[in-house]
């Protein structure tokens, strides 16, 4: 198993554009959200999703899209980047109720976003 | 806002040494997580406490959790330099999948 893959895992941009933050697990995972990690402050919920076609925002959703069309994949949209968005991008999943308060969570290896 | 709070910041030890680091949340919880961050990698999952427990181990690792103070320690004993790492701990409300994370307590295990 891949576990939970993160593309890219580098990536540099304007202030204004848009782009897209792919996660895909392959652990049939039922819960998935994304998290932005800043020096000191830890790793800060952004948004997430229990299922297909559910989602939800989590602690800093403005700036931020996503859908889930498919239990597999979870992509975060920046609309407009701003240089606030500049941090560390996480994707985790995990299982429901009780195989995820044994397992926990799984996370991806990161995409490290600079916007200028 | 964060949940969880790790004390302290930055930990340095000799290898062999015990490291200890703490956890201290704001409302009730189901269970609390600790997890483990390589430079530039993501987090490993480590141990779940769930808030009917006490004290659990897993390896050279051990948790304890004081519901009544809303605290958690992570003890790792016999410390390697493979150990050097940031430590999270994270909490989980009843009923809700949000983890909330703590800013990490940020290791070093000296050779």
């Amino acid at each position: 198993n891949a576990g939970v893959t993160q593309t890219p895992k580098f990536q540099v941009l304007k202030t204004g554009q848009s782009m897209t933050l792919q996660c895909a697990q392959d652990m049939n995972h039922e819960y998935m959200s994304w998290y932005r990690q800043d020096p000191g402050m830890g790793l800060r919920l952004i948004h997430y999703s229990v299922g297909a076609g559910i989602t939800d925002q989590g602690e800093v959703p403005n700036g931020y899209n996503v859908s889930r069309s498919t239990t597999e994949d979870f992509p975060l949209r920046l609309l407009s980047a701003a240089p606030s968005q500049t941090s560390v991008y996480f994707c985790a999943s995990s299982y429901s109720s009780g195989d995820r308060e044994r397992n926990g969570y799984t996370f991806g290896s990161g995409t490290r976003l600079t916007v200028v | 806002s964060q949940q969880g709070e790790e004390d302290p910041q930055a930990l340095s030890i000799q290898e062999g040494e015990n490291a200890t680091m703490n956890c201290s949340y704001k409302t009730s919880i189901n269970n609390l997580q600790w997890y483990r961050q390589n430079s530039g990698r993501g987090l490993v999952h480590l141990i779940l406490i769930r808030s009917n427990e006490r004290e659990k181990h897993s390896g050279r690792l051990r948790v304890t959790l004081d519901t009544s103070k809303k605290s958690s320690s992570l003890l790792i004993t016999a410390s390697r330099a493979a150990d050097t790492a940031s430590y999270f701990c994270a909490t989980a409300r009843r009923g809700d999948y949000k983890l909330s994370f703590g800013a990490g307590t940020t290791v070093t295990v000296r050779a």
